[in-house]
């Protein structure tokens, strides 16, 4: 899910399907992992976070994977609705809750009817 | 109500003058954070408060300043507006359990 020059990533899903959104993150140290989700002309809203003692969690219809052998992290949304299409950043901290966050550029989520 | 609140939610100022962009918490959360975003390089942190009277400088501070004399508010200054520096900035608090809350951004326009 990292951008490319001006334009980010883009993931086109049908209504009703599952998407799958994903990061690389950098920092091998990081150990807490967050999603975001920014709709248009709004600040960026959390939506789940993850632990590095933990490989997986679940909310209500989202999923965060997190493979530390890779660095990578996804967010997986059930059931794909209109309301869903927004851009989502994942985030990392170099410690639980520390001081700052890193920021990823961002994936942009568009819903096909 | 109740969140975290920035104002204006839209400024056009010219260059060369002196904006600030205000934030205020309802939360007495000990961090903020100003960040901005744009095309191409997404959020980048300008500055962010520990606590009251704490602060210290992110990854693109230059042309910008701070203060945080009472927990809920953290003003941002563009000392001297470049068209640079056009961009929407977010104001962000941290919470105890769920990461950063941000507020609603304002749209900055340098002309």
């Amino acid at each position: 899910g990292e951008s490319v020059g001006l334009h980010l990533p883009t993931l086109s899903v049908q209504e009703g399907d599952n998407s799958i959104i994903n990061c690389a993150y950098s920092n091998s140290a990081s150990d807490y992992f967050i999603w975001y989700k920014q709709e248009s002309g709004k600040g960026p809203q959390f939506i789940i976070d993850i632990r590095s003692n933990m490989d997986k969690r679940q909310g209500q219809r989202v999923t965060v994977l997190l493979n530390k052998t890779v660095k990578h992290l996804s967010l997986q949304i059930a059931a794909t609705q209109p309301g869903d299409s927004a851009v989502y950043f994942c985030a990392e901290h170099s410690q639980p809750r520390d001081d700052k966050i890193i920021f990823g550029k961002g994936t942009r989520l568009h819903i096909l009817p | 109500d109740a969140g975290i609140t920035q104002s204006p939610r839209y400024k056009i100022t010219e260059t060369g003058r002196q904006v600030t962009l205000m934030c205020h918490q309802t939360w007495s959360h000990s961090y903020m954070f100003w960040y901005r975003q744009d095309l191409g390089h997404g959020l980048r942190l300008i500055y962010y408060s520990a606590a009251a009277d704490i602060t210290d400088k992110g990854e693109v501070p230059d042309g910008y300043v701070v203060s945080r004399s009472k927990t809920e508010n953290f003003p941002l200054t563009l000392e001297s507006a470049t068209r640079s520096q056009t961009s929407v900035y977010f104001c962000a608090s941290e919470g105890p359990n769920y990461g950063y809350t941000f507020g609603s951004g304002t749209r900055l326009t340098v002309v």
